[in-house]
């Protein structure tokens, strides 16, 4: 597609479910990342992928968190026991990663609240 | 950590350039500036980067001092839709290893007042 694409939009979920953010990066890139952005903050590196290299997981808060990447493309980030300190806008983002010096286009994001 | 120090805020007049400073005393050779920008409720949007010479595209200019130790963004005519938090970042450019992830700090929240 022309953009980053992320679903849901949004999503309440119970404290203690399970949850599934997926992000459809722009066609041929290589590189993606996930960030988090809780309210009035700035943005939370989360994990990166670039192409078959092994992700970049920094930035998981937890290990209730894990992400994967299918086949180069799609991503899932899920969230285990979700905690209301989870609520935020998760954001994805892609770019051409292995050459060069491109920006990142980032999606709309996954606004998630933990009930 | 971000590597760069930046105004939490700063208003300028529609119709005004304005300029967005950013400190970054320590960055290395190899490190890129970039600059993204967030409207509220959007996902950040690139804008423009640069390694030590000035850049020019269709939304902004980008000044880096000649020991790179600071830039600004220069927006040249503001109108009200860039209203947002700017960010200034470092990044390592991309190798065969891949590029690196940008580390974001708080930014500068502009305000273009009409």
């Amino acid at each position: 597609g022309a953009g980053v694409s992320q679903s849901p939009s949004n999503k309440v979920t119970e404290k203690g479910k399970d949850v599934e953010l997926r992000c459809d990066p722009i066609s041929g890139h290589t590189a993606l990342y996930w960030y988090r952005q809780s309210l009035g903050q700035g943005l939370e590196f989360l994990i990166y992928f670039q192409g078959n290299s092994a992700p970049d997981k920094s930035g998981l808060p937890s290990d209730r968190f894990s992400a994967e990447r299918t086949g180069g493309s799609v991503s899932t980030l899920t969230i285990q026991r979700t905690q209301q300190e989870d609520s935020a806008v998760y954001l994805c983002a892609s770019s051409w990663g292995d050459r060069g010096n491109y920006g990142y286009t980032f999606g709309s994001g996954t606004r998630l609240t933990v009930v | 950590d971000a590597k760069t120090t930046q105004p939490p805020s700063m208003d300028c007049a529609e119709g005004r350039a304005a300029n967005l400073p950013c400190n970054h005393s320590t960055i290395s050779g190899n490190e890129y500036v970039y600059w993204y920008r967030q409207i509220h409720s959007q996902g950040p949007q690139y804008i423009i980067h640069g390694l030590k010479n000035n850049e020019t595209n269709e939304m902004a200019s980008l000044i880096i001092t000649e020991d790179r130790k600071s830039s600004t963004l220069i927006l040249p005519h503001a109108t009200l839709r860039d209203t947002a938090v700017y960010y200034c970042i470092v990044r390592v450019g991309a190798s065969i290893q891949g590029a690196q992830k940008l580390v974001f700090g708080q930014g500068t929240r502009l305000t273009i007042n009409p």
